[in-house]
């Protein structure tokens, strides 16, 4: 399947500081998911980037995926203790069933008031 | 949420035991996963089946034993598993198709004595 790799593994912020995590692919994608798990909870999904170059905004949360299709970030800006959780990056797996998805160890993010 | 449910939530056994875990998803989805979540492979997809038939078994050893009766409920039997099994295994759906965005349900914590 097509490997994500997600950096960096854990985050510690203060509360207010910006926060960003990066997903990296050694092969095009042709789409890419983002995921957040909170402590104690399963994934949810976030958002889908399928465009060369996209940029998609959720409040203070900014997706891009790279002009290549290769990379995509997340960016939290001014982070508050709602934001605490793993940030999962997901592609698609190159499976039989076409659809299933490899996902990225994750970013695990802690914002201290 | 309530659209994808798991029971048992915790399940605590023996290596000789044999236990199911279930899974049944409210949505209308027509495919449905099996991943195990821990510290070393935070997301590791098991199986996929697609209207009911198994399209996915990810190296999966044979002591897990998937069961997909009709495209709502699925079901993960267990036999004779090893301690390092112990993981947080969560079912999730989705539409069938490449761009369709996962749903997962709460999972089952499982610990293998």
């Amino acid at each position: 399947g097509q490997q994500v790799m997600q950096i960096p593994q854990y985050q510690h912020v203060q509360e207010g500081e910006d926060f960003t995590t990066y997903c990296n692919s050694s092969t095009t994608l042709s789409n890419i998911q983002w995921y957040k798990q909170r402590p104690g909870g399963h994934p949810v999904f976030l958002i889908q980037l399928v465009k060369s170059g996209e940029v998609k905004k959720q409040k203070r949360l900014t997706f891009q995926f790279g002009e290549a299709k290769k990379n995509s970030s997340l960016h939290i800006t001014a982070t508050q203790t709602t934001d605490v959780g793993t940030y999962f990056c997901a592609g698609p797996a190159n499976s039989n069933s076409g659809y299933a998805l490899n996902f990225g160890k994750g970013t695990s993010l802690l914002v201290t008031p | 949420e309530t659209g994808v449910t798991q029971t048992p939530r915790h399940l605590v056994m023996g290596m000789t035991n044999k236990k199911s875990l279930k899974c049944e998803q409210h949505l209308g989805h027509n495919a449905m996963y099996w991943y195990k979540q821990s510290a070393k492979k935070p997301l590791e997809l098991m199986f996929v089946y697609n209207f009911k038939e198994q399209t996915e078994n990810n190296s999966v050893p044979s002591r897990f034993s998937p069961e997909c009766p009709n495209s709502s409920h699925l079901f993960l039997h267990l036999h004779t598993l090893q301690p390092e099994d112990s993981a947080l295994y969560l079912c999730a759906s989705s539409q069938v198709g490449l761009w369709a965005e996962q749903f997962f349900g709460p999972g089952t914590r499982l610990t293998v004595l």
